[in-house]
């Protein structure tokens, strides 16, 4: 199994840009988690889905963040637009009975 | 709210024993997972507790009491590779939703 897969791995990008991070999950894993983690807050989580469905998106910081699951092995977390205090590393996971993490995809807001 | 506390450095020599605790304050209890975390790295599964008790995993234990809303990880044989952040979580009573410790950044010596 490749595990939970996200790309890109690393995006550097300018104020004021859209970012768009994606993920796959592991095949047959029915919940899906977006966390992001920095030496301040920590492990935050932002949002998680169950069956591609969103339960609770209460983490997610403001407006400008958005996540969706069109389907089982896909989906996406947009910042738009992004401001340089959501460098971060945006983590996704999955799980049946097990969390998985993906690699993460470090975020650097110029 | 949800909380859950741990310490947020332990130092320890190779070959030791170490014991990470972790108590938790949660709206509701499913069950107390621990990841692992290598600077650069993604958290990764390493033990669950959903009943009172020891679980041995090789050279890792996890102990949950629920009463007490306590939980610890024990490290033997202490290893510098051990060196890393350790993480408890607690997935709420609904099971979908899991929060994340602050971490604990274990120094291994040699």
């Amino acid at each position: 199994d490749a595990g939970v897969i996200q790309s890109p791995r690393h995006e550097v990008t300018e104020m004021g840009q859209e970012v768009t991070l994606r993920c796959k999950p592991i095949s047959g894993h029915n919940s899906l988690f977006w966390y992001r983690q920095t030496m301040m807050r920590g492990l935050e989580l932002l949002i998680y889905f169950n069956n591609n469905v969103p339960i609770d998106d209460s983490g997610m910081p403001e407006d400008r963040f958005s996540a969706k699951m069109p389907n089982a092995s896909f989906s996406t977390l947009k910042i738009q637009p992004s401001e340089p205090r959501d460098s971060a590393v945006y983590f996704c996971a999955s799980r049946s009975d097990t969390q998985y993490f993906g690699p993460g995809t470090r975020l650097t807001v110029l | 709210g949800q909380s859950l506390e741990q310490p947020s450095e332990v130092t320890a020599v190779e070959g030791a024993i170490v014991q990470i605790n972790c108590t938790y304050q949660t709206s509701g209890f499913y069950g107390l997972s621990w990841y692992q975390q290598h600077d650069g790295g993604a958290p990764t599964f390493l033990s669950y507790n959903a009943l009172d008790g020891l679980e041995e995993t090789g050279r890792f234990s996890s102990f949950l009491s629920r009463s007490d809303s306590y939980g610890y990880l024990l490290l033997q044989e202490l290893q510098m590779k051990d060196s890393a952040s350790y993480f408890c979580a607690v997935r709420d009573t609904g099971g979908f939703k899991t929060i994340f410790g602050a971490g604990t950044r274990l120094f291994v010596k040699a």
